[in-house]
């Protein structure tokens, strides 16, 4: 069964648009949340993560994420997108519950028209 | 001076075939992974090991075979290839365990089986 969803798989957008890619994940318990990107022709990367503490985390580029326990959520934001933030991106939980292995969603593929 | 370096980028061949690809990083890491990207972008583990030690085995045939000579080399070989492997495998590395680290990934290698 799926436990790391992520619902849309293409969102085009215009420049300055605000973007919010959704994540939902289906464990209980603790959890450790992540975003990566992967740009045109580049290896994935951290966004930002989140293990604990405030649950609105801030990672490079502008973007946030906000962690919503009772709703296993885990949404990727940000307020003005630019061209250059075209790319692929993976929500991914590491959960106990999940025997501690980093699993990953299916993607979303952004793009951003100038 | 690329952190996790995976050899070759692309790989075509004939079912049957057996093939490597090999992964190299230079971050000092003690823990390497590989990961299979199947054609619905889902990135599932394979394999993970620490310090030259096997940690994950996943469900996978026993025609993959992953060799750590040090811990800065783990490579992936594939006896008898079939269609269904064809799919991007990514090699990653981490100082830590998934738990609280952050993986740096390699750019893939995009295996094409015929």
């Amino acid at each position: 069964a799926q436990s790391v969803s992520q619902h849309n798989h293409h969102v085009i957008l215009s420049e300055a648009a605000s973007l919010e890619l959704g994540c939902n994940y289906s464990y209980g318990g603790t959890v450790n949340l992540f975003w990566y990107v992967q740009y045109p022709g580049q290896h994935l990367q951290l966004l930002l993560k989140y293990f604990s503490g405030d649950p609105l985390v801030k990672g490079i580029k502008g973007f946030e994420a906000e962690f919503i326990k009772s709703k296993f959520s885990f949404n990727l934001r940000k307020p003005s997108v630019q061209w250059s933030d075209t790319a692929e991106y993976f929500c991914a939980v590491n959960a106990r519950a999940a025997g501690n292995k980093l699993t990953f969603g299916g993607g979303t593929r952004v793009l951003v028209k100038p | 001076d690329t952190a996790v370096s995976q050899t070759p980028k692309y790989l075509v061949t004939q079912m049957g075939n057996d093939k490597s690809i090999k992964c190299e990083q230079n971050l000092g890491h003690d823990t390497m992974y590989w990961y299979k990207q199947d054609s619905k972008k889902f990135l599932k583990i394979m394999f993970s090991y620490n310090n030259k030690e096997l940690i994950i085995n996943e469900t996978v045939p026993n025609r993959f075979s992953p060799k750590s000579p040090d811990k800065a080399h783990l490579n992936l070989h594939i006896n008898s290839l079939e269609l269904g492997d064809s799919a991007v495998y990514f090699c990653a590395s981490s100082q830590a365990s998934e738990v609280t680290g952050e993986l740096f990934f390699g750019e893939g290698s995009r295996l094409t089986v015929l």
